[in-house]
């Protein structure tokens, strides 16, 4: 079945530090690939996404690529800063269903 | 402009008892989510309406969970003989047409506590 994995948190990186959250994923047929953030006190809302291989979907600085070969959707930011303090979710669409992951708290301290 | 809205924010109930809650999705959005998000939990996916028709219910945890969706707009979750296992924040979200790619707009949840 469908299922997103991504890394566990909690991950906590100084200002300008480079963050990579890993996600892989198991699916069946093409599905759409999305990452969601929450900041505190927030509701989730869409960072990125991209519906096909080798897609980039990029925002904020933040990027990521749909790997086919590796089922890998890892987001990356080459600087990151306190604002970017959140949880983000990994998420992929299926038939029918959405199916996301358990979420990755990060902390950016000054 | 306006976002997603949900009703109550906050539900406390007692087990046995049936609740409702109520989702207001983004005006002219046809695709609407309803997910559950335990505590220390992702996101589980519970069931979607493109329109006014739900494709697949199977997502929904058992026969005690039943949702509804009117005029493609205002839809409410309903769970019967609510159990403490129930006790979530239940997200509400919806999109503007295609379900798989479209983005999704969230609105701030229901906290369920069943005592």
């Amino acid at each position: 079945g469908n299922s997103v994995t991504q890394m566990e948190g909690p991950v906590t990186l100084s200002e300008e530090a480079f963050l990579t959250i890993n996600c892989t994923y198991t699916a069946t047929g093409y599905p759409s690939l999305f990452w969601y953030v929450q900041y505190p006190g927030e509701g989730l809302q869409l960072l990125l996404k991209a519906t096909k291989a080798d897609d980039k979907g990029s925002n904020k600085g933040f990027e990521a690529t749909y790997r086919k070969e590796t089922t890998s959707f890892h987001l990356e930011k080459g600087s990151v800063q306190v604002s970017d303090s959140a949880v983000y979710f990994c998420a992929l669409s299926g038939f029918n269903q959405f199916y996301f992951g358990t979420g990755t708290s990060l902390t950016v301290i000054p | 402009g306006a976002g997603v809205s949900q009703s109550p924010s906050n539900k406390v109930t007692e087990k046995g008892k049936d609740v409702e809650l109520r989702c207001d999705p983004i005006s002219g959005h046809t695709a609407l989510y309803w997910y559950r998000q335990s505590l220390g939990q992702g996101l589980e996916f519970l069931i979607y309406f493109q329109g006014n028709s739900a494709p697949d219910k199977s997502g929904l945890p058992s026969d005690r969970f039943s949702a509804e969706r009117t005029g493609g707009s205002v839809s409410t979750l309903t769970i019967q003989r609510t159990q403490q296992e129930d006790s979530a924040v239940y997200l509400c979200a919806s999109s503007l047409g295609n379900a798989f790619t479209d983005t999704q707009y969230f609105g701030p949840g229901t906290r369920l506590t069943v005592l």
